[in-house]
């Protein structure tokens, strides 16, 4: 079975420092990744997604990717991360087709102080 | 970005009873949606697919006959929990893809169940 795997549980920066958060995925076929945030309090929001293509996507808010595929991976990065970057970090998963589901890994959370 | 709505967004209920939760999708047309669970500081977790005009499939382990799933259009589809207990207490989450352009999974602002 597919599974992803976010290694930093917690992370806690200074503002402006950079920020990269790992994601590996197990699953040999044609995948699509997403990072997804959830601020407190609100609901799931996409950060990025990679389809195909360059493999270093950019995303909202100054984030962006890259899809390594020989090493399974699809980390996250911000140059320099702001106060208002504190949230849930989820990297997610699915298949190929349109009634593929989505598998999560188990989320950072991201806390930057002042 | 598309928007899916779920209602309510929380709810407290007594054991045994059933509570019903939806989640809509908003502009767009949703063959297939999702429901998640979620437990504190943890993932989310899927417990079934489901869609629209047929049986949802669920995950392993989801219990079909407590968690009833219906996706009677294109732009709704409810959860159910059925004799509810505190253990059902959770964080549930749906979402939806549009299927006219299927690049990403919306998401609805969630529902916080309490069971007491």
């Amino acid at each position: 079975a597919q599974s992803v795997s976010q290694h930093n549980h917690h992370v806690i920066l200074s503002e402006a420092a950079s920020l990269e958060l790992g994601c590996n995925y197990s699953y040999g076929g044609t995948v699509n990744l997403f990072w997804y945030v959830q601020y407190p309090g609100q609901h799931l929001q996409l950060l990025l997604k990679y389809f195909s293509g360059d493999p270093l996507v950019k995303g909202i808010k100054g984030f962006e990717a890259e899809f390594i595929k020989s090493k399974f991976s699809f980390n996250l990065r911000k140059p320099s991360v702001q106060w208002s970057d504190t949230a849930e970090y989820f990297c997610a998963v699915r298949l190929t087709g349109t009634a593929s589901k989505l598998t999560f890994g188990t989320g950072t959370r991201l806390q930057v102080t002042l | 970005g598309a928007v899916v709505s779920q209602h309510p967004s929380w709810v407290i209920c007594k054991s045994g009873t059933s509570v019903k939760i939806e989640c809509r999708s908003l502009d767009f047309q949703a063959t297939t949606m999702f429901w998640y669970r979620q437990f504190p500081k943890q993932s989310l977790m899927l417990m079934a697919t489901s869609n629209e005009g047929s049986k949802a499939t669920y995950e392993q382990g989801v219990e079909k006959d407590k968690f009833l799933i219906n996706h009677a259009s294109l732009t709704l589809s409810t959860l159910t929990v059925t004799s509810a207990h505190p253990e059902d207490s959770s964080f549930y989450i749906c979402s939806a893809r549009d299927q006219g352009t299927d690049t990403e999974a919306f998401f609805g602002q969630g529902t916080r169940l309490t069971v007491v």
